[in-house]
């Protein structure tokens, strides 16, 4: 079962505007964390967010976390071509279990 | 460069075969894990294991074994491999366990079993 859903599923802009994508789960959570995936490769992981946090900065990457609402954003400001790749979220439950994948947003940044 | 190893980067495979996956990291990490990216399904988790000496089960570990016998080898065996197990096998490392690490994946193995 999928913990995270990623909101769209696919994503086409041009260089230079922003993309956002969406997260949403289930069950409360210890922090939940976003990966890339450039296409036939492994995933990298991008950034994690704890559940006491609201907001994080990566460079040109800002991640937001509603507990609340059990959502999260990643916002890719300036994209580039190279920014083409699927984006998953993945959350942690609890201190010490694994992490659960969603299905991930595919991202097209056109040059 | 450290990091994770994983081969064959691809197989084709007959049904009922027994196959192993091999992952191999250099970064001493303690936790390791298997998943499998199916299309439409996101990454699910196999089979995990804490430290060495320890394993676990997953999501979906029905047909799949691993063992730790040391901290850098997580091998995944397949024991008579089916078609429902065609798919992209990925290995992830983590430096610890319950203080919220991210993972480093493997490039993956895509296997086709007929």
């Amino acid at each position: 079962s999928q913990q995270g859903e990623e909101d769209p599923q696919a994503l086409s802009i041009q260089e230079g505007e922003n993309a956002t994508m969406n997260c949403s789960y289930k069950t409360s959570i210890n922090n939940l964390q976003w990966y890339r995936q450039n296409s036939g490769r492994g995933l990298v992981h991008l950034i994690l967010i704890r559940s006491n946090e609201r907001e994080k900065h990566s460079g040109r990457l800002r991640v937001t976390l509603d507990t609340s609402k059990k959502s999260s954003s990643l916002l890719i400001t300036a994209s580039r071509a190279a920014d083409t790749a699927s984006y998953f979220c993945a959350t942690e439950k609890a201190a010490g279990n694994k992490l659960t994948f969603g299905g991930g947003t595919r991202v097209l940044v056109k040059p | 460069i450290a990091g994770i190893t994983q081969a064959p980067t691809s197989q084709i495979l007959a049904a009922g075969r027994r196959m192993t996956l091999r992952c191999t990291q250099d970064m001493r990490h303690n936790a390791m894990y298997w998943y499998r990216q199916d299309l439409g399904l996101g990454l699910r988790l196999i089979h995990y294991s804490n430290t060495a000496g320890t394993t676990g089960k997953g999501e979906v570990p029905d047909g799949y074994s691993v063992s730790r016998a040391n901290t850098d080898d997580f091998p995944l065996t397949l024991a008579s491999a089916v078609p429902s197990q065609t798919s992209v096998y990925f290995c992830a490392s983590s430096d610890s366990v319950g203080v919220g690490y991210g993972y480093t994946f493997g490039s993956g193995t895509r296997l086709t079993v007929v």
